[in-house]
């Protein structure tokens, strides 16, 4: 099974009205990342919070980190229809070399 | 995107051909990623390579075999692949491969289509 897993699978939503994806992971963490692509596209990094940080701002986006939970959300503010794209969530244990990403969740601004 | 390319960006190939996909990073970073991306799959990690050396394989069949000449390059070369291969293979880059706090720089991905 995989370690990030996003929920919502598909959100839609109007312009300016407010997104919140959630990620679910099952292994104690060292950080989480939360990355966005356009369809097609290559994946680009969004915002970075460590396990010890419980919330992150940048920009429009709010991310905040639940360790006892184990568990990430990702919310944009003021959406746009440029922010349609699939998000994911990515984790990096203590030891690993690597990030394991999850499904993602597909979102659609409406114009 | 500029940070990390890939050619060719749409390839189209028999089962008997071979070809390969290229990776070009120009961020100066150490450590470079093949992914799989297939349709309703999450993001599958092939190969990492660090400071041109593999650090991780994921079971992945030989038919894939990678090539890190320098840190700035990787390759992908293809041979006998299966129909169930066809996805976006995507490369990254990082500082480091084994920094905690490293994020990934992505290329935009060759689109393959094996018939």
């Amino acid at each position: 099974s995989q370690q990030g897993e996003e929920d919502p699978q598909a959100l839609s939503i109007q312009e300016g009205e407010n997104a919140t994806m959630n990620c679910s992971y099952k292994t104690s963490i060292n950080n989480l990342q939360w990355y966005r692509q356009n369809s097609g596209r290559g994946l680009v990094h969004l915002i970075l919070i460590r396990s010890n940080e419980r919330e992150k701002h940048s920009g429009r986006l709010r991310v905040t980190l639940d360790t006892s939970k184990k568990s990430s959300s990702l919310l944009i503010t003021a959406s746009r229809a440029a922010d349609t794209a699939s998000y994911f969530c990515a984790t990096r244990t203590h030891a690993g070399n690597m990030l394991t990403f999850g499904g993602g969740t597909r979102l659609m601004v409406k114009p | 995107e500029t940070g990390v390319t890939q050619t060719p960006r749409h390839l189209v190939m028999g089962m008997t051909n071979k070809k390969s996909l290229k990776c070009e990073q120009h961020l100066g970073h150490n450590a470079m990623y093949w992914y799989k991306q297939s349709a309703k799959k999450p993001l599958e990690l092939m190969f990492v390579y660090s400071l041109e050396e593999r650090v991780e394989n994921n079971s992945v069949p030989s038919r894939f075999s990678p090539e890190c000449p320098n840190s700035s390059h990787l390759f992908l070369h293809l041979h006998t692949l299966q129909p169930e291969d066809s996805a976006l293979y995507l490369c990254a880059s990082s500082q480091g491969a084994g920094g905690r706090t490293d994020t990934q720089y992505f290329g935009p991905g060759t689109r393959l289509t094996v018939l």
